[in-house]
């Protein structure tokens, strides 16, 4: 079955760790997203990739760090410098540029990973 | 900044009422909006909008957008419990980024 995987479900980390969450998707879609979501606060995006090994600052980039070398995976770290990194995260993907323009696509998402650092 | 606003925040209705939610956007190279519902984690999709004035509808949930006015609602007909989610719009820009509102809260009791 085609889908986004995230990966784990629930993770504690210690706080000053950085830990990074999976995400993969056997869609064949060219964009990826992670947002955040606290309560109240809707999705904020965090990090986004059209294209393998390219990505772009979402709105509340700064504490994250993102990679894109597969087309499939798209992985976050939180590092140390987030300040208050206990979260829900959720990726999501989508058909990219070359692929259609997004006038007809929407957005799916995996599951989430809920992060709480201790 | 592209910027997406929800209202209410919040609802609280019975079992058979109508609700309307609202979404005003203001983005950069608007290319379409999209209605999603989240009850636990996953936000599943419900319509996508590109065109003002068509109507999308799903059983007892619509949807319309306004272009010239940068708005769209949600209407939800006999609601019923499982109707209880947030509902979150979000809206396609320059880029391909995909920014979403807070969301609105529907509670929907007996």
């Amino acid at each position: 079955d085609g889908g986004i995987t995230q990966s784990p479900k629930y993770l504690f980390r210690k706080e000053g760790q950085n830990v990074t969450l999976s995400c993969e998707q056997n869609l064949n879609h060219d964009a990826m997203y992670w947002y955040r979501q606290d309560p109240g606060q809707g999705l904020r995006l965090i990090y986004y990739s059209q294209i393998v090994n390219d990505f772009q600052k979402g709105d509340i980039a700064e504490g994250y760090s993102v990679s894109r070398e597969k087309k499939e995976s798209f992985p976050l770290t939180v590092t140390s410098a987030q300040k208050n990194p206990t979260a829900f995260y959720l990726c999501a993907s989508a058909r990219g540029p070359l692929q259609g323009a997004p006038t007809n696509t929407e957005a799916f998402f995996g599951q989430g990973t809920r992060l709480t650092v201790v | 900044e592209d910027k997406v606003v929800q209202s209410p925040l919040s609802l609280v209705v019975h079992e058979g009422d109508t609700v309307t939610l609202n979404c005003s956007y203001e983005v950069t190279n608007f290319r379409s909006l999209l209605w999603y519902k989240q009850e636990k984690k996953a936000p599943t999709f419900l319509f996508m909008l590109t065109s003002s004035g068509i109507e999308k509808k799903s059983g007892r949930l619509s949807s319309i957008l306004d272009k010239k006015e940068l708005f769209s609602i949600l209407n939800i007909t006999a609601t019923q419990t499982g109707d209880s989610a947030v509902y979150l719009c979000a809206v396609w820009g320059s880029n391909y980024k995909l920014t979403f509102g807070k969301g609105t809260l529907l509670t929907v009791n007996p």
